[in-house]
């Protein structure tokens, strides 16, 4: 299996910031990643897929590059609702794996 | 609008089953993968599995820890997939989510990869299993 990790696993940032995160994958994964946000009690919200693209109505202050074994997903201009978990996941060979995920916090 | 529920959780004992639904609005569930993934308390995302689209033959994929004992289902005429969960142990315990997934594939160097990502999620519903 391919094995995601994530850093760091927690952030502390202020509102206004622009912060990037970064995951790695065990071995190649072209640019098979994906991005997901996930607030506290709510389900999981793709962002970003391919590394780079975003889901439709994602805003442009999200992007994602990378390919290979390292990524990284980049915030702009933090909002109060961008507080929350990240979290990258691999699919280019099953079984996908998501990394831990990063909780980014308000400073 | 495109919109995914799933139902069926609840309290099961060890050993037994349960069958989740995820029902799909907005979009023809058989032209589209699904995917099931889950999160254990104050855990993080695990993927339990996916059902591809009908393009790709409705083909299906499972984490080994779930594998033999959990089936993904399609019923296209009632555009709801199920998570059939068999065998139960107290470590499936969690939110369950099941989400649209784009089917697709590359060939590159000569081989074929099959991908499935994910672009709109469900609100999940929870397992908890318990004596």
């Amino acid at each position: 299996d391919i094995h995601m990790t994530q850093s760091p696993s927690s952030l502390s940032a202020s509102v206004g910031d622009s912060i990037t995160i970064t995951c790695r994958a065990s071995q190649g994964i072209r640019n098979h990643l994906a991005w997901f946000q996930q607030r506290p009690g709510k389900a999981p919200k793709s962002l970003i897929y391919a590394a780079s693209s975003l889901h439709r109505g994602v805003p442009s202050k999200f992007s994602g590059s990378g390919s290979g074994t390292d990524f990284t997903l980049t915030i702009s201009s933090l909002l109060p609702e961008d507080f929350a978990t990240y979290y990258c996941q691999q699919y280019f060979s099953y079984p996908y794996t998501f990394g831990p995920g990063t909780r980014l916090e308000i400073k | 609008e495109v919109q995914l529920g799933e139902s069926g959780g609840g309290l099961v004992q060890p050993g037994r089953s349960l069958r989740l639904s995820c029902t799909a609005s907005g979009f023809t569930i058989g032209d589209y993968g699904l995917t099931w993934v889950r999160q254990a308390p104050g855990k993080g995302l695990e993927w339990v599995g996916c059902i591809r689209s009908k393009d790709y033959r409705g083909t299906t994929e499972y984490a080994a820890s779930v594998k033999g004992r959990f089936t993904i289902s399609r019923d296209a005429s009632k555009s709801i997939a199920y998570l059939q969960m068999n065998g139960l142990k107290t470590e499936d315990t969690g939110v369950y989510y099941c989400g649209r997934a784009i089917s697709g594939h590359d060939i590159w160097s000569g081989s074929v990869y099959n991908y499935d990502y994910t672009d709109v999620w469900g609100k999940g519903t929870t397992v908890t299993v318990s004596s």
